[in-house]
């Protein structure tokens, strides 16, 4: 069974600029969360669909970031405009159901991001 | 008062011996609890799951949990090095809808 895929990577950008990173869920999983990790942090929930519903983003800067889910299978989070403080991991995750069924995410292999 | 609290570490036991680490949460209504396992530039790995007071052994790992104290604890035990990594405390909060991390405890078994 394929694992969830990220993509890029890696990548570095200057402030101010914008990045946009992909996530491809397991197959038949209904919920996908984007996560943020800052070296030496716990992952931060940013936010979580169920199917291509949005259930909760009380912690997504919506100024600057902004999230998808097109169909209810991939997943797109952008940030425009970069800061430096946005320097981190994005990890993707996905889970057959909701977080409280099974607690058993799925972690891509995240998308590391540096601001300079 | 943060969500879910662990103790950063690093926590360094020697091969051979048991690994505990603690973590607590300042939701009362949570009901679900997990750890987390995470080496050095990958992803976090589910290991242990528990939702009843009590101890709930796997192998060489035994969650316990005490929702009295808001405590959760990992043992681990016959610590190898390969056990270096670190450990993710996760509870269901906000209703049962979200999963949040504590912020880690590094473990270190050294030969």
């Amino acid at each position: 069974e394929a694992g969830v895929a990220q993509s890029p990577r890696y990548k570095i950008i200057e402030k101010r600029q914008s990045v946009a990173f992909w996530c491809n869920p397991i197959s038949g999983h209904a919920t996908l969360y984007w996560y943020q990790q800052i070296l030496g942090q716990g992952p931060k929930l940013l936010i979580q669909f169920q199917n291509n519903g949005v259930v909760d983003d009380s912690q997504l800067p919506k100024d600057r970031f902004s999230a998808e889910r097109l169909k209810g299978v991939d997943s797109t989070l952008k940030i425009q405009p970069a800061k430096l403080e946005d320097s981190a991991v994005y990890l993707c995750a996905s889970s057959l159901r909701l977080a409280e069924n099974t607690g058993e995410l799925f972690f891509g292999e995240g998308s590391r991001l540096t601001v300079l | 008062q943060k969500e879910v609290e662990q103790n950063s570490g690093p926590l360094s036991v020697p091969e051979g011996a048991i690994a505990s680490l603690n973590c607590t949460y300042s939701d009362r209504v949570s009901q679900s609890f997990f750890w987390y396992r995470q080496y050095s530039g990958k992803s976090p790995e589910l290991i242990m799951s528990i939702y009843s007071n009590g101890d709930k052994e796997d192998g060489r790992f035994t969650a316990q949990l005490n929702k009295a104290s808001q405590y959760v604890s990992l043992l681990i035990r016959d610590s190898q090095p390969s056990d270096s990594a670190t450990y993710l405390c996760a509870v269901i909060t906000g209703g049962g809808n979200k999963l949040t991390f504590g912020t880690g405890t590094q473990l270190k078994v050294e030969l």
